[in-house]
C-alpha cells in the first residue's frame, strides 16, 4: 500500500462546476499536509497548505482535513480551464522530519 | 528575488558519464531536497539537507551523490549516468519555522541517458 494515494484521473468537469480532489494517507501520525499544482512541463506549485482538521479557504480553493479518516481533499469552486492540471498531494509524516512523501496526482481537466 | 534556480535545464548524457546538477535558492532557507519524477512513479525524493552542512539519503537516493556546498546551493552528482537515470530532476527548498515544511521547487531539469 502506497503512503500517499490519490486517483490518477483524470477527473473531468466542465467549466464553472466544483472540482473535488481527495488523498488518504496512511501514517496516522502524519501532521502536516499540503496540495501542489503542477502544469505539463512545469515545476509542482504550492497552492494550499494544512495543518489542522476541517476546513481551510483560500479563493477559489478550499482543503479540508480529516485526520480520523486519514483522508485530505482539495475543491475548487467555478472551476476554469486554466485549472487543468496535475494536482499533488503530500504529507509529512509522523517521524520525517523535514521530508515529506507525494501522491502520484490527480490530473484535472476544465472543459469550456 | 529568482526563488529556486537549477541549471542545467535540458542535458543528454552516455550511458557511463558523469554530470553535475546545481540548485541555487535566495529565500534564505535551511533545508534543501532533490527530487526526480518518472512518469507513473510521482515525485521520490533522492536526497535531503535539513541545514547546511548536513545532507541525508531519500527514498531512491543509490547512484547519486550530493554537496551542500552553502546555505544558497546544493548540488546532485550523477557519477555514472544509467539509461534508469532518465527522468526529470526538481530541486525544492523550505524555511524552517511557522511556515516550515512547505517546499518550493525549481523550474526542473529534463535529464535523457542514452
Amino acid at each position: 500500500q502506497k503512503e500517499v494515494e490519490q486517483n490518477s484521473g483524470p477527473l473531468s468537469v466542465p467549466e464553472g462546476a466544483i472540482a473535488s480532489l481527495n488523498c488518504t494517507y496512511s501514517d496516522r501520525g502524519s501532521q502536516s499536509f499540503f496540495w501542489y499544482r503542477q502544469y505539463s512541463g512545469k515545476s509542482p506549485e504550492l497552492i494550499m497548505s494544512i495543518y489542522s482538521n476541517g476546513d481551510k479557504e483560500d479563493g477559489r480553493f478550499t482543503a479540508q482535513l480529516n485526520k480520523a479518516s486519514q483522508y485530505v481533499s482539495l475543491l475548487i469552486r467555478d472551476s476554469q480551464p486554466s485549472d487543468s492540471a496535475t494536482y499533488l498531494c503530500a504529507v509529512r509524516g509522523g517521524n520525517a522530519g523535514n521530508m515529506l512523501t507525494f501522491g502520484g496526482g490527480t490530473r484535472l481537466m476544465v472543459k469550456p | 528575488n529568482a526563488g529556486v534556480t537549477q541549471t542545467p535545464k535540458f542535458q543528454v548524457l552516455k550511458t557511463g558519464q558523469s554530470m553535475t546538477l546545481q540548485c541555487a535558492q535566495d529565500m534564505n532557507h535551511n533545508s534543501m531536497y532533490w527530487y526526480r519524477q518518472d512518469p507513473g512513479m510521482g515525485l521520490r525524493l533522492i536526497y535531503y539537507s535539513a541545514s547546511e552542512g548536513t545532507t541525508d539519503k531519500g527514498e531512491v537516493p543509490n547512484g547519486y551523490n550530493v554537496s551542500r556546498l552553502n546555505k544558497r546551493e546544493f548540488s546532485l552528482r550523477l557519477e555514472s549516468a544509467a539509461p534508469s537515470q532518465t527522468s526529470v530532476y526538481f530541486c525544492a527548498s523550505a524555511d524552517s519555522g511557522v511556515r516550515s515544511y512547505e517546499q518550493y521547487f525549481g523550474p526542473g531539469t529534463r535529464l535523457t541517458v542514452t
